[in-house]
């Protein structure tokens, strides 16, 4: 199975602050690639899909890149809103489907 | 307005079995893959299954494999997910996702989560 690292799996930022999340895949998933973001006791939400598409209604601060094996989350910045936790998600056709183990945005 | 409503969680001794059922609404449901991903207390988020549109494809964690299975009823806009030999570490929120294309794609609309506790 494809394994995907998220780093880091921790950040403190205040807001206003430019934030960027990495994650890595263990073998090339193209741009088969998702971002979330959950806050606690809530349903994920898709951000970003297919690495760089914004799901509609999703602020313009949030932006993704990358391909192969490496990915960014990038939030150009730091809103209240956005305190709560990232996944990145592969969903590459023929894998059964992984996400990075998370990265919590806290407020510094 | 798309709605998914999943229904069938509970307490469940181990080795048991346990059906999850999820319901949709406001899309098409025949034209989308459909997944479960399931969460453990404090933990982050853990794919679990997902069925095709025409339920032509599925796929499975390793986690699960011969365990669960998942299939879909498109006359009544449902997925399930039928759980045995359950284990400790099967305790989860389950939530129901439907994916943006028939086959794969992100998660774009979720349900509210059903728990199951295996003890």
């Amino acid at each position: 199975d494809i394994q995907m690292t998220q780093s880091p799996s921790t950040l403190s930022a205040s807001v206003g602050d430019r934030v960027t999340i990495t994650c890595r895949a263990s073998q090339s998933i193209s741009t088969w690639l998702a971002w979330y973001q959950q806050k606690p006791g809530k349903a994920p939400k898709l951000l970003i899909y297919k690495a760089s598409y914004l799901e509609g209604g999703v602020p313009s601060r949030f932006s993704g890149s990358g391909s192969g094996t490496e990915f960014t989350l990038t939030i150009s910045s730091l809103q209240p809103d956005d305190f709560a936790t990232y996944y990145c998600q592969q969903y590459n056709s023929y894998s059964p489907w992984t996400f990075g183990q998370g990265t919590k945005v806290e407020i510094k | 307005e798309v709605q998914l409503v999943e229904s069938g969680g509970g307490l469940v001794q181990p080795g048991g079995s346990l059906r999850l059922s999820c319901t949709a609404s406001g899309f098409t449901f025949r034209s989308y893959g459909m997944s479960w991903v399931r969460q453990a207390p404090g933990k982050g988020l853990e794919f679990v299954s997902a069925i095709s549109g025409g339920a032509a494809s599925t796929d499975y964690a390793d986690s699960v494999k011969g365990r669960f299975t998942i299939s879909r009823d498109n006359s009544r806009n449902t997925v399930f997910l039928d759980m045995i030999s359950v284990r400790a570490e099967d305790t989860a929120v389950y939530y129901c996702a439907k994916a943006q294309l028939e086959r794969r794609g992100g998660l774009d609309n979720w349900g509210q989560g059903t728990l199951v506790a295996v003890s």
